[in-house]
Order: structure tokens, then sequence, then C-alpha cells
């Protein structure tokens, strides 16, 4: 299986800070990467698709980038509605697998 | 607009056995391979299981093969998850999602339905 993990597990940011959350692959899995937001109690919500794709009705502050094995995610501006755990998911080959998740704190 | 919506869950004694139903309207359903995913009370997200559109090709994770079967009914717009066996470590929110591409490759999960909790334990 592919394992994903993500870096920090947790973070704690002032509004209108950029952020950047990693994923590295434990294998190439080209552009199939994908990014989701989950706040507490809630289903997770799709961010970003194939590493950089913008899903729509997502903030433009969000956006995504890499290849291969490693991956950003970065929020330009911190908002305090962006308070969540974020996820990254490979869609290369099944297993799908996740990362352990980034939690982000607003100070 | 799309929606998904799961039911089904609740308390089970380990080794027993519970089906969920996810039904979904606002798109073609038949067009899209579905997916469940779960995740654990305070935990990460794992997939489960998807199945292609048409039902005919199936896919599992390896905790759940041989105990969990997906299927679904176009006619009904509806897909399930039937599980057996079920262990404690099976607890957990499972939600289904429309995958949008390949069901062996290239695809992402969206929407997810609100989930349903499943709860192994005597």
């Amino acid at each position: 299986d592919i394992q994903m993990t993500q870096s920090p597990s947790s973070l704690s940011a002032s509004v209108g800070d950029r952020v950047t959350i990693t994923c590295r692959a434990s294998q190439s899995i080209s552009n199939y990467l994908n990014w989701y937001q989950q706040k507490p109690g809630k289903a997770p919500k799709l961010l970003i698709y194939a590493a950089s794709s913008l899903q729509s009705g997502v903030p433009s502050r969000f956006s995504g980038s890499g290849s291969g094995t490693d991956f950003t995610l970065t929020i330009s501006s911190l908002q305090p509605e962006d308070s969540a755990t974020y996820y990254c998911q490979q869609s290369y080959t099944t297993p799908w697998t996740f990362g352990q998740g980034t939690k982000v704190e607003i100070k | 607009e799309v929606q998904l919506v799961e039911s089904g869950g609740g308390l089970v004694q380990p080794g027993g056995s519970l089906r969920l139903s996810c039904a979904a309207s606002g798109f073609t359903f038949s067009n899209y391979a579905m997916s469940w995913v779960r995740q654990a009370p305070g935990k990460g997200l794992e997939w489960v299981s998807i199945i292609s559109g048409s039902g005919g090709n199936t896919y599992y994770a390896d905790s759940v093969k041989g105990r969990f079967t997906i299927s679904r009914d176009n006619s009904k717009n509806t897909l399930y998850l039937q599980m057996k066996s079920l262990r404690a470590e099976d607890t957990a929110v499972y939600y289904c999602a429309k995958s949008t591409g390949s069901i062996s490759c290239c695809n992402w999960f969206d929407p997810w339905g609100q989930g349903s909790l499943v709860t192994v334990s005597s």
C-alpha cells in the first residue's frame, strides 16, 4: 500500500498568515493527489483534486502543488473559517490511502 | 444539487451484521462510481470500498475484504454496504461518496454524505 505522510500534524497560525501543509507519498503517484477539509462533526469536503485543480466553489486562497512524491497545500491568507483538519489522499492505485491529517487552529 | 444521505447505522454486537444504505439524488447515479470511506472516533479517514457505475467491478480494503460487500441498485439510486462478522475495530462513522474518475485510478471523492455511525460493542 502507498503510505501518505503529512506534516505538520497540527499548527496554530494567525488570521492573514500564509499556511503550508506538506504531504509525502511512499512512492511516486504522479499528480494523483487530492486534498480535503474536515470540520468537527462534518463530512470531509474536497478542496483540490489532481494535485493543483481547485474544486468549484472553493476560495482561491487555497492552492495545491507538487508531483511525484511531494505535495503541498497552501492557504495564502488564513481565515477564521479555515480552522479544520486537512487530509491528503492518493488516487494513483487502490487501496486509496489518506494522510493522517493536519489540524489547523487559529491563534 | 447533489445529495447523498446515509442510513442504517446503529449498535451491533461483535460478530453481527448490518447493512448501510446511501440514497443519491441530483446526478445520473449510474454514470458514477461510488465509494464508502470510514472514520473511527477521533481518528483519520480510511477508504473501505468502491463500485463502478454499472456495479460490475468492485474493490475493497484488505481490512474488510471477505466481510463487507458493496452493491448498488441503479433503479433506486441507492448504494449499499453489507457488513458481516463485525468487529470492535469496525466502529466508525461510515460515509458514502461520489467518485469522479476511473474505478481503479485517478479519482476523487465529492461530495460526501453526512455519515452513519456504526458501533460494534457487546
